[in-house]
């Protein structure tokens, strides 16, 4: 079955950049019903879709995070990975990686659901 | 932004009984509605997506409903595993957002 494992350091310094890989295992990344998303969970703000990709290297942002964000693929590893830079505070959280599938019905329309997500790993920023 | 509210923030239910969770969207996003339920420690878990649909596995005492702006998630017969906070999230655009959840207790 489809599992993800996301690893990365726990802790960065204000004004670092948080680096985190996702290793899809159980299936292929190149699923093109699968948006690869990353997602945080932080007491404040609760759950937020930090962006995702596409096998084919698409990718879509938070424009709240837009400027700071960057997201890609390596299908031939079968893994994603995200960065956020210049972190603050703010960005200590749960992060996770999930797959948003497509459940395309037979008229073409497209229904969305995060179906399989990864264990989650804590990043904390601080001084 | 669409903004997605959530209510009650908590509830105590006794197991075996029956609860109803709101999520009220800020504007229409037809039936681009998801739930999660998640349990402590653990990441979300996919039980209702286009409002209604129940994902894979998912028991049918769990229930999504409704169009537009106004949605619901009833659960019957609550088991002892399904005190967890609930979760909806909407993909009728970008960006995604989700709720703040609602936390059902044991009574």
């Amino acid at each position: 079955q489809l599992q993800l494992q996301e690893s990365g350091p726990g802790l960065l310094r204000p004004s670092e950049t948080l680096s985190l890989t996702c290793t899809v295992s159980g299936g292929s990344i190149r699923n093109g019903d699968s948006y690869w998303s990353w997602i945080r969970q932080s007491p404040g703000k609760g759950l937020e879709w930090i962006g995702y990709v596409y096998y084919t290297g698409n990718t879509k942002y938070n424009p709240s995070l837009q400027s700071r964000v960057s997201i890609s693929v390596d299908t031939s590893r079968n893994r994603l990975s995200l960065w956020v830079s210049s972190v603050t505070a703010a960005d200590t959280a749960v992060y996770y990686c999930a797959r948003d599938y497509d459940y395309r019905d037979n008229s073409g329309y497209s229904f969305y659901g995060l179906d399989v997500w990864g264990q989650g790993t804590s990043v904390t920023v601080s001084s | 932004e669409i903004v997605l509210t959530q209510s009650p923030g908590a509830l105590s239910v006794s197991a075996g009984g029956r609860v109803s969770l709101s999520c009220r969207a800020s504007q229409t996003i037809d039936n681009n509605i998801v739930w999660y339920q998640q349990r402590p420690g653990q990441a979300p878990r996919l039980l209702i997506y286009a409002a209604s649909t129940r994902a894979s596995g998912i028991p049918a005492r769990f229930i999504g409903s409704g169009f537009g702006t106004e949605f619901t998630l009833s659960i019957d017969s609550l088991q002892s595993e399904d005190f967890a906070v609930y979760y909806c999230q909407q993909y009728h655009n970008w960006p995604r957002t989700f709720g703040q959840g609602t936390k059902v207790e044991i009574k």
